[in-house]
């Protein structure tokens, strides 16, 4: 069974468009993140939810917008993609007050053209 | 600011070889030290993790060094073999607080 999965694996996509990365864990976690990765393959922590409200909102564009409808999912949109978009995004979760583990989920690369 | 510094950027051992990740911290309230561990086209993955009341860990081939007092910690691979070869990321967090990830070492193990 996979611990976190991310749809889609993939995405290309022009400029200009809005897209959705869906993420979903069945860890029982609380605890939910967004990273991005670039080229220079640095993580960067983006957003972070606990029992579905927003704990770490970095600084990023408003264009990307999260949402958690409940505690096992965490899903990431994107308004008028721009090229420096281009990334893998993950997705990770933890199990806050016990363990500090994070699970990361496979990625999805974004090719923004 | 970047909160925890890794060197080096990339590393080439022989199989066999030691292999030698280094961490510097600038935060003492920091924690937790864990090491993660991401191939190429997956998610980074727990590797192995310290935490300051000691000044090593080791599992199996791999061993954490922590320094306190110089604020530095690394990670050494015994025996490295063609199946580490993978990039390698130091973290860092205060109790209740994010992880802040160090920038990576691509390490290639040559057979």
């Amino acid at each position: 069974d996979t611990a976190v999965s991310q749809t889609p694996k993939y995405l290309v996509t022009q400029m200009g468009n809005d897209k959705s990365i869906k993420c979903e864990q069945n860890l029982g976690h609380d605890t939910m993140y967004w990273y991005k990765q670039d080229s220079k393959k640095f993580l960067k922590i983006m957003f972070s939810y606990n029992n579905k409200e927003l704990i770490i909102n970095e600084t990023v564009p408003n264009r990307f917008s999260p949402k958690s409808p409940d505690k096992a999912h965490l899903n990431l949109h994107i308004n008028s993609l721009e090229l420096g978009d281009s990334a893998v995004y993950f997705c990770a979760s933890s199990l806050s007050g016990a363990s500090e583990t994070q699970y990361f989920g496979p990625g999805t690369r974004l090719l923004v053209l | 600011q970047q909160q925890v510094k890794q060197s080096p950027q990339s590393l080439i051992v022989q199989k066999g070889g030691i292999s030698i990740i280094n961490c510097a911290y600038e935060n003492t309230a920091f924690d937790y030290f864990p090491w993660y561990q991401q191939f190429p086209g997956k998610g980074p993955a727990l590797l192995i993790a310290i935490r300051p009341d000691v000044s090593e860990k080791k599992e199996g081939r791999f061993t954490i060094s922590f320094n306190k007092s110089a604020k530095q910690f690394s990670l050494h691979i015994m025996d490295s073999q063609p199946g580490d070869s993978a990039t390698y990321f130091c973290a860092a967090r205060k109790h209740g607080s994010r992880l802040t990830f160090g920038e990576g070492t691509q390490l290639t193990v040559n057979p």
